[in-house]
Parts: structure tokens; C-alpha cells; sequence
């Protein structure tokens, strides 16, 4: 089992620019979420996912948008990169399961925007 | 509003002794909590969790304490080593929370650094 896995591992766009972030997980978990990891700001939840067709805005979901066309991917896009944009991102999944909050997590798109 | 806070973003240990990372939350709703590891250039791998029901949970070097009464938690490794020098991320979550279940609510790490 490869788990969670994210591509691409980096990044570099210019200001105004789009592109695709993809995350596949192969547990056949429902849920999917994508955080952003900024120093010293932890992890914050973008956008979310509770199964294959459905999305739900995070606390920070301005400027992305997300689908969830089949279960085992969750795709992040960016339509215009700005500066701020700049992070680590990161993609999790997990089970629907009452009282089972752990989340797996795959190894981060590193993006940078000039 | 921090609803997971961890006050200390680094903590320094020596080699074999005991590290006591914190955690300290503000949402009584919170009935779940969990510790995740973090090296540089990796994602986060899952530690430890406890149950609000519960006042501690072992794991070899890895205990996890919840004081509810306080809202806080904290997580005790002894011996420490060199490999466990990472960032750890506090998290929460409670289930019924109007269609998000399973969100987490993390704190923004603690860098733990085992000196040799």
C-alpha cells in the first residue's frame, strides 16, 4: 500500500498562473482533506471532503477549489496563484467512523509563487 | 480564536531524560485528541490519541495525559532520543460537529530537539 500520495512534491509558479495539485489514497477511506502548513501557523484545513462527489470549504478555502470525482482522489486547484499562496500543502485521508479521527497524511506539494 | 493552543513553539532535552510537550484547548465539545510527529520534508505521522473518557494512554516511551477539568493535555516520552527530534502537532476533534465530522483542530507545533 502506497497510502497517501501527492503530486507534485514541488513547485513554482508565477503570480496569476493555475495549476493541480493531486492527492490519491488507495486505504479506500471516505474522508479527504487538504491543509496548508505555514511557519509558525500549524496546519489549516482548506477544503474537505466526505465522500466521492461532495466538498466542503475549511478555515481557509479562499482562492482554491477542490473535487472529488472518484474516491481515492482529491484534487487541489489553484486558478490564480498569488504570493500568499506560497506553502506547504498537504492532503490526508481518513475513515468515517464514529470516534476514529486519525488521519493519514501524504508527503507535501512544497509551492511557491513569485 | 486559537481553539488548540501550544504555547511553546521549541522545547530542548537531553538525551534520556523526560519530555513533557503541552497542549491546551479551549472547545469543551472536543472528545477526542491526538499527537502527530513531524520530521522536515515529511507529513505528519500519527502518534498518540486519547479519548475524552479517558485521563491517560501509554504507548512504549509515549503517554498522553488529559486533565478536562483544565481543557489541557500533554505528552510525556522517556526516554527521549535523538530521532525523536521533530515538530509535534497537537490535535482535536469531536464528531457532531453539523456534518464535519472527523475535522481536526490543530495547534500550531511544538519543536522538540533531543540533544546527544
Amino acid at each position: 500500500n502506497a497510502g497517501v500520495t501527492q503530486t507534485p512534491k514541488f513547485r513554482v509558479l508565477k503570480t496569476g498562473q493555475s495549476m493541480t495539485l493531486l492527492c490519491a489514497q488507495d486505504m479506500n477511506h471516505e474522508y479527504m482533506y487538504w491543509y496548508r502548513q505555514d511557519p509558525g501557523m500549524g496546519l489549516r484545513l482548506i477544503h474537505y471532503s466526505v465522500g466521492e462527489g461532495t466538498t466542503a470549504k475549511g478555515e481557509v478555502p479562499d482562492g482554491y477549489n477542490v473535487s472529488r470525482l472518484k474516491k481515492q482522489n482529491f484534487l487541489l486547484g489553484l486558478e490564480s496563484a498569488a504570493p500568499s499562496q506560497t506553502s506547504v500543502y498537504f492532503c490526508a485521508s481518513s475513515y468515517r467512523t464514529s470516534g476514529s479521527y486519525e488521519q493519514y497524511f501524504g508527503p507535501g506539494t512544497r509551492l511557491t509563487v513569485t | 480564536d486559537q481553539q488548540v493552543k501550544q504555547n511553546s513553539p521549541s522545547l530542548s532535552v537531553q538525551e534520556g531524560r523526560i519530555s513533557i510537550l503541552n497542549c491546551d484547548y479551549t472547545n469543551s465539545m472536543f472528545d477526542y485528541f491526538l499527537w502527530y510527529k513531524k520530521y522536515p520534508a515529511e507529513g505528519p505521522t500519527f502518534l498518540i490519541s486519547i479519548s475524552s473518557i479517558k485521563d491517560k494512554n501509554e504507548d512504549g516511551r509515549f503517554t498522553v495525559f488529559l486533565n478536562k477539568s483544565a481543557k489541557h493535555l500533554s505528552l510525556h516520552i522517556v526516554p527521549s532520543q535523538p530521532g525523536d527530534s521533530a515538530v509535534y502537532f497537537c490535535a482535536a476533534g469531536f464528531w457532531d460537529y453539523g456534518g464535519s465530522q472527523g475535522n481536526l483542530i490543530f495547534g500550531k507545533g511544538t519543536k522538540l530537539s533531543v540533544k546527544p
